[in-house]
């Protein structure tokens, strides 16, 4: 199975902070990333597909980069909102495996 | 709109059969993958397996000789059956469609709010 290993495990900031989070996958999946956002209670909710395309109504303040087996989710401004626990997923070999997940609290 | 709905029991006894049902809405379940996930308390999520409109499966090696995925295209819905569960089979289980483009696939787009599946006697 491809391993994939967030960090931190959890992070606070405060509103209007620049947040990054890491996912790093083990061995390498191309762009076959995504990005999820979960709020305590609620499914998952996709924000970014395929390392860096934004899913239709995310905010722009999201974004994603990297390549192979260190990825990024960026979030540039954070808001009240934004507090969730964050996935990274690959999708480039089955199974498909999931991060440890990022709590995001302000 | 799509919209997802897991159905099933919420409380399974040790070494039966755990079954749900996910029932899809606003659009049609032809020709997408769909997929279950769970979530154990306060845990990650695992991929449970995958299913195709067709009937093709696929499953997790680690629960792959307990899952049985099957799909009823006539009812829109698509459904689990995880077999002999231990109380590690305890959380919450989604069912998601594996959305597609003219690129390919690329991700968990709709999902059903989760239904929470307790292992106890």
């Amino acid at each position: 199975d491809i391993q994939m290993t967030q960090s931190p495990s959890s992070l606070s900031a405060s509103v209007g902070d620049r947040v990054t989070i890491t996912c790093q996958a083990s061995p390498g999946i191309n762009k076959y990333l995504n990005w999820y956002q979960q709020k305590p209670g609620k499914a998952p909710k996709l924000l970014i597909y395929d390392v860096s395309n934004l899913q239709t109504g995310v905010p722009s303040r999201f974004s994603g980069s990297g390549f192979g087996t260190d990825f990024t989710l960026t979030i540039s401004s954070l808001q009240p909102e934004d507090i969730a626990t964050y996935y990274c997923q690959q999708y480039d070999n089955l199974p498909y495996t999931f991060g440890q997940g990022t709590k995001l609290q302000i | 709109q799509v919209q997802l709905q897991e159905s099933g029991p919420g409380l399974v006894k040790p070494s039966e059969t755990l079954s749900l049902t996910c029932t899809v809405s606003g659009g049609s379940i032809n020709n997408f993958y769909w997929i279950w996930v769970r979530q154990p308390a306060g845990k990650s999520l695992e991929w449970i397996g995958r299913i195709y409109s067709t009937g093709s499966t696929n499953y997790n090696p680690s629960l792959k000789s307990r899952v049985t995925m099957s799909v009823d295209t006539s009812k829109n819905q698509f459904s689990l059956k995880l077999s002999s569960v231990t109380a590690a089979d305890a959380a919450v289980y989604y069912c998601a469609r594996f959305n597609h483009d003219s690129s390919g696939y690329y991700g968990f787009d709709y999902w059903g709010q989760g239904t929470l599946v307790t292992v106890a006697s």
